[in-house]
């Protein structure tokens, strides 16, 4: 059971190139997160899938865009990457039970945009 | 939507010395979850609370969930090299996907 994986684990790009960072659970979790963590932000928010098929923004969706591919598999793409978008991001999948609500998170991606 | 502020922002202790941060809202919460995040890490999950005035414990920690829902905090007790790191305060509305962080308080022992 390997939870819920990232990757690359490290990433730099130059201003204007294009990247999508791969998000997988094997918890058969319907819900799955992107966030991005900077320093003293704590962390936000950028897209979300309820379920399999459906995708919502976040507090910060510009300048990104998600596939839920499966159940499984929830990716995060940068089009055209910007400097603004250097951070932590985070994938992280929902365990929603009678008695549960719990959010586990990915090991997280380092992207550096230069 | 909801809002979270956590204080402090960073919080130095001997080790052995207590730790306490809040987290508060200006709106009432539907519940309050804790997570933690060692340096480099990732976010994971402590507890969550739901009912008005809750406390609950994990061994040195302790949680509570305020009367009026609007605050919580967490303490711990004779703290540990083994607790450095940031902890965070989150709230989700009923019936909505969208789990809210506070800005988290920075955790270091000083040995």
């Amino acid at each position: 059971n390997a939870g819920v994986t990232q990757t690359p684990k490290f990433q730099v790009l130059k201003t204007g190139q294009s990247m999508t960072l791969q998000c997988a659970q094997d918890m058969n979790h319907n819900s799955m997160y992107w966030y991005r963590q900077d320093p003293g932000m704590g962390l936000r928010l950028i897209y979300y899938s309820a379920s399999e098929g459906t995708t919502d923004k976040g507090e910060v969706p510009n300048g990104y865009n998600v596939s839920r591919l499966n159940k499984r598999e929830f990716s995060l793409r940068l089009e055209s990457a910007a400097p603004s978008q250097t951070s932590v991001y985070f994938c992280a999948s929902r365990d929603r039970g009678f008695s549960t609500d719990t959010q586990y998170f990915g090991p997280g991606t380092r992207l550096t945009v230069l | 939507g909801q809002q979270v502020m956590q204080i402090p922002q960073y919080q130095h202790v001997q080790e052995g010395e207590d730790f306490t941060t809040y987290c508060n809202s200006s709106t009432t919460l539907s519940n309050i979850q804790w997570y933690k995040q060692r340096p480099g890490g990732h976010p994971v999950f402590l507890i969550q609370l739901v009912k008005s005035g809750e406390v609950k414990k994990q061994k040195r920690l302790t949680f509570q969930f305020g009367e009026a829902k609007k605050n919580s905090s967490l303490h711990i007790t004779a703290t540990q090299t083994t607790d450095v790191g940031t902890y965070f305060c989150a709230s989700r509305p009923f019936g909505n996907e969208k789990l809210t962080f506070g800005t988290g308080t920075r955790l270091t022992i000083i040995p």
